[in-house]
């Protein structure tokens, strides 16, 4: 249990064009779901929180003009990198949590595999 | 400043060795996690600890919480390369989840 996807996995654009990232809870559903960013070799930088049905809350710094998120339904969240540019190519990974049904215990976090993006 | 101190930051080591990674807070958590990130990869969680004085193992892998619940430690018993990867600490903070900035740890055949 407590599977998330995330797709695509990695992909390569021109700068300037717009990139979706889409972030699933296979098997519970998720009341929140968070986007981060992470460098080569660094840790984790939330974005941004989404709970569903609700705007997202973006962390300080963060673009949300840039960096738009969806969260229309309890296992799917979207980021899209809009007009992307070389200095957004980062690996971005999604995270949901659950309230406690399902056996996930409620502050815990299950992360996706991650979506690397380069553009160019 | 990071609200969760890891420490080492970087370790590398022979397999068979053993090993602590520490994660240290002045703040008080209702939980805490700890993950293995492998490169090109998404964190994986390894353990959720919720009690003060709490110990949880895993195979080799040895967590304990602080009975104040402010700091947790991860010990590793007779590393093998397999152990190679991130470690992170995360600890519940009303919403949100405070990341440490994680420990590196390379483990040499």
């Amino acid at each position: 249990g407590a599977v998330v996807s995330q797709h695509p996995s990695w992909v390569i654009c021109k700068s300037g064009t717009s990139v979706k990232i889409e972030c699933r809870s296979l098997d519970f559903q998720a009341t929140t779901m968070f986007w981060y960013r992470q460098f080569p070799k660094q840790s984790l930088m939330l974005m941004a929180t989404s709970n569903e049905g609700s705007k997202a809350t973006y962390e300080q710094g963060v673009e949300k003009d840039k960096f738009l998120i969806n969260h229309a339904s309890l296992t799917l969240s979207t980021l899209t990198v809009t007009s992307a540019h070389p200095e957004d190519s980062s690996f971005y990974i999604c995270s949901a949590r659950s309230g406690l049904a399902g056996g996930q215990k409620k502050e815990t976090q299950y992360f996706g595999p991650g979506t690397r993006l380069l553009v160019l | 400043t990071q609200l969760l101190e890891q420490s080492p930051q970087f370790l590398s080591i022979q397999e068979g060795e053993n090993l602590t990674v520490y994660c240290n807070s002045s703040s008080v958590f209702s939980s805490l996690q700890w993950y293995r990130q492998e490169p090109g990869e998404g964190p994986v969680l390894l353990v959720t600890v919720v009690t003060g004085g709490e110990v949880k193992k895993l195979k080799r892998l040895t967590f304990q919480f602080g009975d104040a619940r402010k700091d947790s430690s991860l010990h590793i018993t007779a590393a093998q390369p397999g152990d190679t990867g991130l470690y992170l600490c995360a600890g519940g903070r009303g919403f949100k989840t405070i990341f440490g900035a994680g420990t590196r740890l390379f483990v040499k055949a």
